[in-house]
């Protein structure tokens, strides 16, 4: 168990729907970052958070966003589902910085019918 | 473009043989390496952060070098064992695209 926890395990939706998927990172962690992983894909960095603010920016769809409340916790949201959103979405925590060790959550399981 | 490379994309190894494997990525404006052991139906566990070149790691039976300036990475596992079958995978942050890139993987099957 890294520590990391991601809510929910599983999520089915439709196209053109909006969903929310959240993260809470390990106790201590200021850094928090999204990836995905398609099937046909390895894992994408989307966007990482520090402390409640924007730090870097992958390969994020305009369709999504994302922020880092004050208790640290994140949240990602991704609107206008499309079929190829489906994906397995992954949460990591670091204790600052990309150099600093990244402990994954689980993972939340989208899939867009 | 900013690719990270991987190789091989598989590798079937005897039970207590070593391996290694590689990670090549651009050096330029690089400023952390890292490897990760990931399972299947799991999700990635990091096994080692290399930010210096030169620099080398070890956590038991697997580690580690790092050559920044020709970007280069190597995975080294002594006496592998059934437990270590997994995809690795190396990812690089970069300070001037401020993002981090994975490679693929390579992913490693022991044969008891």
């Amino acid at each position: 168990d890294s520590g990391v926890t991601q809510t929910p395990k599983h999520l089915i939706t439709a196209t053109g729907q909006r969903v929310t998927l959240r993260c809470s990172p390990r106790s201590g962690d200021l850094s928090v970052y999204w990836y995905q992983q398609s099937l046909d894909q390895g894992l994408q960095f989307l966007i990482q958070y520090y402390n409640g603010e924007e730090r870097a920016k992958g390969n994020i769809l305009e369709r999504f966003s994302a922020q880092q409340f004050p208790d640290l916790h994140s949240e990602l949201n991704l609107s206008s589902l499309e079929l190829g959103d489906s994906a397995l979405y992954f949460c990591a925590s670091s204790v600052r910085d990309p150099s600093d060790t990244q402990y994954f959550g689980p993972g939340t399981r989208l899939t867009v019918l | 473009i900013l690719n990270v490379e991987q190789s091989p994309q598989s590798l079937h190894v005897q039970e207590g043989d070593s391996t290694n494997f590689t990670c090549s990525f651009p050096s330029s404006n690089f400023y952390a390496l890292h490897w990760y052991r990931w399972e299947t139906a799991k999700s990635p566990e990091a096994l080692f952060v290399m930010t210096l070149n030169g620099d080398e790691k070890k956590k038991g039976r697997i580690s580690a070098t790092l050559n920044t300036k020709e970007g280069y990475s190597y995975l080294y596992i002594k006496g592998s064992q059934p437990e270590d079958s997994a995809t690795y995978l190396c990812a690089l942050g970069y300070s001037s695209a401020s993002k981090i890139i994975f490679g693929s993987g390579t992913r490693l099957s022991i044969r008891p």
